[in-house]
């Protein structure tokens, strides 16, 4: 099976633009979460779908939006993209997403606010 | 806030040596949790996991430990070898309905010496 598959891999952006990130999960996982990564803060969970439904979100302002469609394909969206959105975005599947499921990361978006 | 956290940011071992990375945690509620291995330029791989009923686990070359007396988890990598340097990740599942809001630690940083 092909792994989590993250798009693109890099992203340079200015402040105030707005980005879109896509994932394709591992074949037959209905669950997509997102990670932000950075030095300072580590991993934090930004939100997680499961078909189509976004059903946990972690503290992040509105900015920070996302998707799921039929296919359990994920976007997320940051818009007015400011200095601070400089990380390492991060996508995880699972099969059903239940408590004590394992996740499956892809290599993740490096994305650069200049 | 309840958080994931790691003793050690940074450790250096000799290969063939044993390595050991701990990790607090301050959930009550958290009843899985997972060993999450990243290495330069990749996302985090699962090394192993360990549900709240046990108090070890063995993969192969690694154990966990999970000591919920003193909310204390442990990774315990055999015969260290220079592909497992990388930054170690542990992350509890807190609370919640859905698995989507993987709590992590700040990463412990293996370096194996030749």
């Amino acid at each position: 099976k092909a792994g989590v598959t993250q798009t693109p891999r890099y992203l340079i952006k200015t402040r105030g633009q707005q980005v879109t990130l896509s994932c394709s999960p591992i074949s037959g996982h209905r669950s997509v979460s997102w990670y932000q990564q950075t030095p300072g803060q580590g991993l934090q969970f930004l939100f997680e779908y499961f078909s189509e439904t976004q059903r946990n979100k972690g503290n992040f302002p509105g900015r920070f939006s996302g998707r799921q469609f039929s296919n359990s394909r994920s976007e997320m969206n940051v818009s007015t993209l400011e200095l601070g959105d400089s990380a390492l975005y991060l996508c995880a599947s699972s099969p059903t997403g239940t408590r004590d499921e394992k996740l499956f990361f892809g290599s993740g978006t490096q994305l650069s606010v200049l | 806030g309840e958080s994931v956290g790691l003793h050690l940011p940074t450790l250096s071992v000799q290969e063939g040596d044993n390595s050991i990375i701990n990790c607090a945690y301050s959930n009550s509620a958290s009843d899985y949790f997972i060993w999450y291995k990243q290495e330069s330029g990749k996302g985090p791989q699962f090394i192993i996991d360990i549900r709240s009923n046990m108090d070890k686990r063995q993969g192969q070359r690694v154990t966990v430990l999970l000591n919920k007396t003193v909310k204390h988890l442990s990774l315990q990598i055999a015969a260290t070898q220079p592909g497992d340097s990388a930054v170690y990740f542990c992350a509890e599942n807190g609370y919640g309905g859905s698995q989507g809001n993987l709590i992590f630690g700040k990463g412990t940083k293996l370096s194996v010496k030749p």
